[in-house]
């Protein structure tokens, strides 16, 4: 089992539609989860993180986490084509001195 | 956000030959560095945590000789890749953590990455 797990897609939605991108982990001791986003031959840059519970909101985007279910989930709202993507999770674990490890990603594609 | 920059962004080298790649915290102080490997429509893959004025630690299946880092200043880490075969080509990213921004987020900022490619 992979420590963390993403469908590698690509999914595929329509412009101004909402985006829904998972990611299971297997660490239950995993303690930060940080959501990037990689355009093709760039490095990846960060969307947003969440440490507790529930939903965090920032712009388009929010995180969702759920600890019990080993779950964490990003949703685009009105998604634009330079939404097109590949969105990497990543957990680190507390005392993990940052470590993050990351899933394989997401392929995001907005269409017109 | 901090920045940090890596050089060069690209380069092409035969097989057997070095490489040096640099990653430089630019506004802010890095006492550790990582180092990632991320090879196409794969995962970035850790290679090696970097710390300033001591050795670094590998993981699991990474050559330490073969691939040599130096964190010579809280700015500044190296990775060389020594005699490069093809199968090293890969993009290499480094990231490090402000020490004060990055304390409580654990966030990490990345450099633009280094494409090596082995002829």
């Amino acid at each position: 089992q992979k420590e963390v797990e993403q469908n590698s897609g690509p999914l595929s939605v329509p412009e101004g539609a909402i985006a829904s991108l998972n990611c299971t982990y297997s660490d239950r001791g995993s303690q930060s989860f940080f959501w990037y986003r990689q355009y093709s031959g760039k490095s990846p840059e960060l969307i947003m993180f969440i440490y507790s519970n529930g939903d965090k909101e920032d712009g388009r985007f929010t995180a969702q986490l759920n600890k019990a279910s080993q779950y964490v989930s990003l949703l685009i709202r009105d998604s634009q084509p330079s939404d097109s993507a590949t969105y990497l999770c990543a957990v680190s674990r507390l005392g993990g001195g940052n470590k993050l490890t990351f899933g394989t990603g997401t392929q995001l594609k907005v269409e017109l | 956000g901090a920045v940090v920059s890596q050089h060069p962004s690209w380069v092409i080298c035969k097989s057997g030959t070095s490489v040096k790649i640099e990653c430089r915290s630019l506004d802010f102080q890095a006492t550790t560095m990582f180092w990632y490997r991320q090879f196409p429509k794969q995962s970035l893959m850790l290679m090696a945590t970097s710390n300033e004025g001591s050795k670094a630690t590998y993981e699991q299946g990474v050559e330490k000789d073969k691939f040599l880092i130096n964190h010579a200043s809280l700015t500044l880490s190296t990775l060389t890749v020594t005699s490069a075969h093809p199968e090293d080509s890969s993009f290499y990213i480094c990231s490090a953590r402000d020490l004060l921004q990055g304390r409580n987020t654990g966030e990490l900022f990345f450099g633009e990455g280094s494409r090596l490619t082995v002829l």
